[in-house]
């Protein structure tokens, strides 16, 4: 069964530091998502993209944050300038219609030193 | 007030217990649902899909109620396995997706 595929699967990097999180989307799939979740948190949503351009993002997406599909098949997040609250569960997700279900990588673990 | 909101839970039930859990949505533009379980610091995984007609998996059901913007998971026999935390999410036909903050499950021997 096609998957969605995160790389890498823990990234720590100094404070302040840039820091680009990759995604491999299921190839059909038309929606891309990312998300986040703290610690012992819930998952929450950040950004949207359809048809190369972000459709929608909450609050916590903010200048620091920015997304790109660079080449047709990778779908990155880009954070610029990294603080400590950055820290956490960062999961991608990608479905074909908008009524079907998002189907999950299994995520990336960004730890801020 | 949240767009998904679901009971706050935990619900420590014995193993062979049903249990029941509810959502609620308040976007009316919500068009599709879904229920996810997240085994802890893992993807959350698709459960089941939720249809209008309601929707049986073995040991799973899942109810639509459009007219009260309402969603429910009933799990019939819990076995161990089933703890985790379960999600509820609401999809709009624009794709927008929101998730519910989840309920825990603890199913004790």
């Amino acid at each position: 069964e096609p998957e969605v595929t995160q790389t890498p699967s823990h990234q720590v990097t100094q404070m302040g530091q840039e820091v680009i999180l990759r995604c491999v989307p299921i190839s059909n799939h038309l929606y891309f998502y990312w998300y986040r979740q703290i610690l012992g948190q819930k998952v929450e949503f950040l950004v949207s993209f359809y048809n190369n351009e972000i459709s929608e993002k909450s609050e916590i997406f903010d200048d620091q944050f920015s997304v790109e599909r660079p080449d047709g098949s990778n779908f990155t997040l880009k954070i610029r300038s990294t603080k400590l609250e950055d820290s956490a569960m960062y999961f991608c997700a990608s479905r074909q219609e908008p009524n079907q279900p998002q189907h999950f990588g299994d995520g990336t673990r960004l730890s801020i030193l | 007030r949240k767009e998904v909101e679901q009971d706050p839970g935990p619900f420590n039930v014995p193993e062979g217990a049903t249990v029941a859990f509810n959502c609620t949505y308040s976007n009316s533009a919500s068009q599709s649902f879904f229920w996810y379980r997240q085994d802890c610091r893992k993807e959350p995984k698709l459960l089941m899909s939720v249809y209008s007609s309601g929707n049986e998996d073995g040991r799973f059901t899942a109810q639509l109620n459009r007219a009260s913007q309402y969603i429910s998971l009933l799990i019939r026999d819990s076995k161990l396995s089933d703890s985790a935390t379960y999600l509820c999410v609401a999809n709009t036909n624009a794709g927008k997706s929101t998730f519910g903050d989840g309920t825990t499950l603890t199913v004790k021997p």
